[in-house]
């Protein structure tokens, strides 16, 4: 099975971007999606694919990648996108998912 | 509008069973497959198990492979899951989500609210 690697927290400034990025081999092959979750509540989607961002999700959210490497990016961010951001994919076996170790963003 | 709601978590003693629920409204339920993921308290988020639409494809990490089953029913639009051999390492958050494939774009959603076990004599 392959792993996918987050920094475990990042801070950004109100109204400035922030890159959270997450790292594995298996990004070679399939697109990363990420996964806003705040305390006490489910995860949300908030990017898959290429760059796709769900009805509701704010477009300050957007997703791109490189390699083995896949970013989530949040032009201006707001007090409400403090929040943990976790990564997913399915690993090289596609039988599998794996998610990242989670990033704890600080605005 | 889309809705997943997780039932049957609880306190289970090591070793003991436990079956999940998860119900499902606001799409045709038949024609998505599913999945099981779990988050032990102030940790990260678990993949646990995968179904396919119509049940005949199932997946688990090793973690759990053996002692858990994941299985659906489509007429009552309901997935389960049941543990068996419960260990304390699997107390968390269980969560069901809906999966999205195309091609190499894989995502869940959306998720329930999840339900939480507790394995703990």
């Amino acid at each position: 099975s392959s792993e996918l690697t987050q920094d475990p927290a990042v801070s950004v400034a109100l109204g400035q971007t922030v890159r959270i990025t997450c790292q594995g081999d298996s990004l070679i092959n399939y697109y990363a999606s990420w996964y806003q979750q705040k305390p006490g509540q489910a995860p949300v989607l908030v990017i898959s694919g290429k760059n796709n961002r769900p009805s509701g999700i704010p477009d300050r959210f957007s997703g791109s990648s490189s390699g083995n490497t896949a970013s989530l990016t949040i032009t201006g961010a707001q007090a409400e996108d403090e929040a943990d951001y976790y990564c997913n994919s399915r690993d090289s076996s596609g039988t599998h998912w794996v998610f990242g170790g989670g990033t704890k963003l600080t605005v | 509008q889309v809705q997943l709601v997780e039932s049957g978590g609880g306190v289970v003693q090591p070793g003991r069973s436990l079956r999940l629920s998860c119900a499902a409204s606001g799409f045709t339920f038949s024609t998505y497959a599913l999945h099981w993921v779990r988050q032990a308290p102030g940790k990260g988020l678990e993949w646990v198990a995968f179904i396919s639409y119509d049940g005949g494809g199932q997946y688990y990490p090793d973690s759990v492979k053996g002692r858990f089953t994941i299985s659906r029913d489509n007429s009552r639009n309901t997935l389960y899951l049941q543990m068996n051999s419960l260990r304390a390492e699997d107390t968390a958050v269980y969560y069901c989500a809906r999966d999205y494939t195309l091609g190499s774009d894989n995502s869940f959603d959306p998720w329930g609210q999840g339900t939480l076990v507790t394995v703990s004599s």
